[in-house]
């Protein structure tokens, strides 16, 4: 069974800084998706930035960006110029690419991200 | 507006009665999934459902049961069976294949009294 770790409960940033919040994860695949996922205080999950193993280049969503080292198993989110609405839970996942019909996604425990204006 | 509602926001409930949590999507998406959420946790799989009048067990699925009748509907039933009940519960959906998107609904806050 796949496992996401997520060993920061909480971080905390300056406004218009960078900060990185990491992820490590176990498998036995070569083909799955990595995901982080925000939770503001509103509760609702909303996906920042998808990437996809098998694909060597990094993906970047403006100021979001990964480090993806398959290798290492580690999936580190950036965020860059640090804004009081980045203020949420953040959750890595991890989904198969290779058993159609278990899309599930496994989740991390979070990382509470504040930011100090 | 497309999109996953869920109701109601807040559910009371005393132990030992049964109630049902709604999903409803109207994003024509394939597939739907429940999760729950508790604190230090993240968010859990109860079950998943790829296709209507099919679904199958996730990771915690004991105390619940859902059904698939409807492609835009995927209530969950929390049975008195289930030993913690007092969570917070999300409604997901996706369309089918690879990688796809998961969207989640706005969450149900359970609590057992």
């Amino acid at each position: 069974a796949q496992t996401v770790t997520q060993s920061q409960p909480e971080m905390s940033v300056q406004e218009a800084e960078t900060v990185t919040l990491s992820c490590t994860y176990d498998t036995s695949e070569s083909d799955y998706y990595l995901f982080w996922y925000k939770q503001p205080p509103s509760r609702q999950m909303i996906l920042v930035i998808r990437q996809e193993a098998y694909k060597q280049q990094n993906a970047t969503e403006n100021r979001f960006s990964v480090n993806f080292q398959k290798a290492a198993k580690s999936f580190s989110l950036k965020i860059s110029d640090s804004q009081l609405g980045d203020a949420a839970m953040y959750f890595c996942a991890y989904r198969s690419a290779t058993n159609f019909g278990n899309e599930k996604l496994t989740f991390g425990t979070g990382t509470r991200l504040t930011i100090i204006p | 507006d497309g999109g996953i509602t869920q109701s109601p926001k807040y559910l009371f409930r005393k132990e030992g009665q049964n109630v049902t949590l709604s999903c409803e999507q109207n994003l024509n998406h394939d597939a739907m999934y429940w999760y729950r959420q508790d604190p230090g946790q993240g968010l859990r799989l109860i079950y998943y459902s790829q296709i209507v009048n099919d679904f199958q067990k996730g990771d915690i699925a004991e105390g619940y049961s859902v059904s698939r009748e409807k492609k835009e509907s995927f209530p969950l039933t929390v049975t008195s069976a289930q030993k913690n009940p007092t969570a917070f519960y999300l409604c997901a959906s996706s369309f089918s294949g690879r990688g796809n998107e998961q969207f989640f609904g706005p969450g149900t806050r359970l609590t057992v009294l």
